[in-house]
């Protein structure tokens, strides 16, 4: 069962653009949503989380927008740069319910591409 | 070390042979996780580890896959008879442990082709 779905699956914004990522989820239980930026032949990072006590974050040229009721959210990249170009992926956790302490649920990733 | 290292880096191997894959978590991190990653495809959770122990195996694909952890450090995930479609980015994550929401912080990974 896909339990987090992400879209699009590739975008190409031009250099001082907006890039948007949606993602949406099905566990209403999810509790805390990552957002990891991955270079190739390297692992996943962390870029910026958000709880669902608040309905946006932002961090730098990074904002997560999240909407409890239709359960999705979204990252906006301002001013996209060339180096901002990567594969972005959303994620959801619930912690600590069960045995499975704060594993992530991965939704299937955005090849994003900005173009100078 | 400064990160999660992971080793090696690459492995190629034939359908039917036995592999070993390794991970460092960060000095003192007590929760460690390994995920996989196919071609194109997002993150799926295999196990996780607290200490030495493996509460969630609930990810494991198959018998053929087995994971362990010594001394709180170092685990090892085995894959035994591997099959082409074992092939994919295997990548482990470690965290603090401390009993809240934490970031995952994740190592380089392995690259596995089964020919």
């Amino acid at each position: 069962q896909q339990q987090v779905k992400q879209s699009p699956q590739s975008l190409i914004v031009q250099k001082g653009g907006i890039s948007i990522i949606n993602c949406a989820y099905e566990n209403t239980a999810f509790d805390y949503f990552p957002w990891y930026q991955q270079f190739p032949g390297k692992g996943p990072a962390l870029l910026i989380a958000i709880r669902p006590d608040v309905s946006e974050k932002k961090e730098g040229r990074f904002t997560i927008s999240f909407n409890k009721s239709a359960k999705q959210f979204s990252l906006h990249i301002m001013d996209s740069q060339p180096g901002d170009s990567a594969t972005y992926f959303c994620a959801a956790s619930r912690w600590g319910v069960g045995t499975s302490g704060s594993r992530l649920t991965f939704g299937e990733g955005t090849q994003l591409t900005v173009n100078p | 070390g400064a990160g999660v290292s992971q080793s090696p880096s690459n492995k190629v191997t034939e359908k039917g042979k036995d592999v070993e894959l390794r991970c460092d978590p960060i000095s003192g991190h007590t929760a460690l996780y390994w995920y996989r990653q196919s071609l194109g495809q997002g993150l799926e959770f295999l196990i996780y580890f607290q200490g030495n122990s493996a509460p969630d195996k609930s990810g494991l694909p198959s018998d053929r896959f087995s994971a362990e952890r010594t001394g709180g450090s170092v685990s090892t995930l085995t894959i035994q008879r591997t099959q082409q479609e074992d092939s994919a980015v295997y990548l482990c994550a470690s965290t603090a442990g401390t009993g809240t929401q934490e970031t995952q912080y994740f190592g380089p990974g392995t690259r596995l082709l089964v020919l």
